[in-house]
């Protein structure tokens, strides 16, 4: 998984909890995105990052926030989860945003959460 | 609306034979094209990238064409594996100032043996 790490892998909690998911690079890679996969859906884009503490929403960003202090770490906080987010969220990293093979996006292993 | 589909929905194959899997899209303007194989329990990983001008492309077992003119593409396999079992999801780039993923939902493969 290209020298990406998220973590955890699993977790359950209650509706109205705080949930933070971490993903970790150790590609020095400048970009790096947050997304969900549903059934029925594509991947969805919830919001992705262009350096440090530069971010930006995706499609899907009601109810999330980021944060990124460091270029390998990029933090996906669920301020008060639902169960409408129990999903399968996947980090992701590319070199760079315009064409060609940078552009790539390498995917993490991803993070199983449920919302009770 | 941009949109990209899939077909067929799922496919089962007995190991060693081949398969071709389909890709429309309405993604306009286009920039590129490109098929992510994703195993259960994992992340996506690209499987090749085309652009416009460029009607094939192969890595290894795997061939993709692309038709830009009826926005379609296929991802042929060759001679399949029990490994080859995954989903495989076509994402299309929108050019411009908006340079979007879209993706699809993928074909779900099962190769038995």
């Amino acid at each position: 998984d290209a020298g990406i790490t998220q973590s955890p892998r699993h977790k359950v909690t209650e509706t109205g909890t705080p949930v933070t998911l971490r993903c970790h690079q150790t590609e020095n890679h400048r970009y790096m995105y947050w997304y969900r996969q549903d059934p029925g859906h594509g991947l969805r884009l919830i919001h992705y990052s262009y350096g440090v503490k530069d971010t930006d929403k995706g499609e899907v960003s009601d109810g999330y926030s980021v944060s990124r202090s460091k270029t390998e770490d990029f933090l996906l906080t669920l301020e008060s989860a639902t169960s409408s987010q129990t999903s399968v969220y996947f980090c992701a990293i590319s070199e760079t945003w315009t064409s060609g093979e940078q552009e790539t996006q390498y995917f993490g292993p991803g993070t199983r959460l449920l919302v009770l | 609306k941009n949109q990209v589909e899939q077909s067929p929905q799922s496919l089962i194959i007995l190991e060693g034979k081949n398969c071709t899997l389909q890709c429309n899209y309405t993604v306009s303007p286009f920039s590129n094209l490109r098929w992510y194989k994703q195993d259960t329990g994992r992340g996506p990983v690209s499987l090749t990238i085309m652009t416009f001008s460029e009607n094939t492309k192969s890595n290894g077992r795997y061939t993709a064409t692309l038709d830009a003119d009826t926005k379609q593409s296929s991802l042929h396999i060759t001679a399949s594996q029990l490994s080859d079992s995954a989903s495989y999801i076509c994402v299309v780039r929108a050019a411009g100032n908006n340079r979007k993923l879209i993706w699809g939902l993928g074909t779900s493969l099962a190769v038995n043996p």
